[in-house]
């Protein structure tokens, strides 16, 4: 069936590090890619999203880029703050549905 | 600027009692969506509306049901309460055609003892 499978945190990395946190994906048909974070005691809020191959969606220094020849879409950043410290999760969206499929989640805390 | 508004934002219940959980959202949007959170899981999809008047069962629907009041509000409601629904809910909302983003509200912890 159709998922998401994202990298285990939690991802603890020094303020100005470089991010990258892997995501990949198995889906029949072309489904559009999101990534949202999730801040501590709030829902979750869209990153970006990319809805078609080589798309690269962008958002406050994130990037992410729709590679289908490797079913991925991983999540960058070239120099984290502390106020990155989230929850981050990968989903999908095939053409025929609304609705999206959730990653596990990969937890980023980053230390001043 | 409420988006989507989600009540109570705290609850804990005994087991074998009954709860309604609110949503509602102010962005006219058609589909609406409840989902449960659980550490390790991601956000797994309990029920949701693409329109007024409909709903259709997600991943994880046993022991919950859901009513679309009008196109403002969705509900969902546990009839009898079990530990292992202790979790993270939330609604989300979104426009009716695809690779739309959904907008989340800001969830309700319930606890069932």
């Amino acid at each position: 069936g159709d998922s998401v499978t994202q990298m285990e945190g939690p991802v603890t990395l020094s303020e100005e590090a470089f991010l990258t946190i892997n995501c990949t994906y198995t889906a029949t048909g072309y489904p559009s890619l999101f990534w949202y974070v999730q801040y501590p005691g709030e829902g979750l809020q869209l990153l970006l999203k990319a809805t078609k191959a080589d798309d690269k969606g962008s958002n406050k220094g994130f990037e992410a880029t729709y590679r289908k020849e490797t079913t991925s879409f991983h999540l960058e950043k070239g120099s984290v703050q502390v106020s990155d410290s989230a929850v981050y999760f990968c989903a999908l969206s095939l053409d025929s549905s609304y609705k999206l499929i959730f990653g596990s989640g990969t937890r980023l805390l980053v230390r001043p | 600027n409420a988006g989507v508004t989600q009540t109570p934002k705290f609850q804990v219940l005994k087991t074998g009692q009954s709860m309604t959980l609110q949503c509602a959202q102010d962005m006219n949007h058609n589909s609406m969506y409840w989902y449960r959170q659980d550490p390790g899981m991601g956000l797994r999809l309990i029920y949701y509306s693409a329109s007024e008047g409909t709903t259709d069962k997600g991943e994880v629907p046993n022991g919950y049901n859901v009513s679309r009041l009008n196109k403002r509000e969705f509900s969902l409601r546990l009839e009898s309460a079990a530990p292992s629904q202790t979790s993270v809910y939330f609604c989300a909302s979104s426009e009716d055609r695809v690779n739309q983003p959904q907008h989340f509200g800001d969830g309700t912890r319930l606890s069932i003892l």
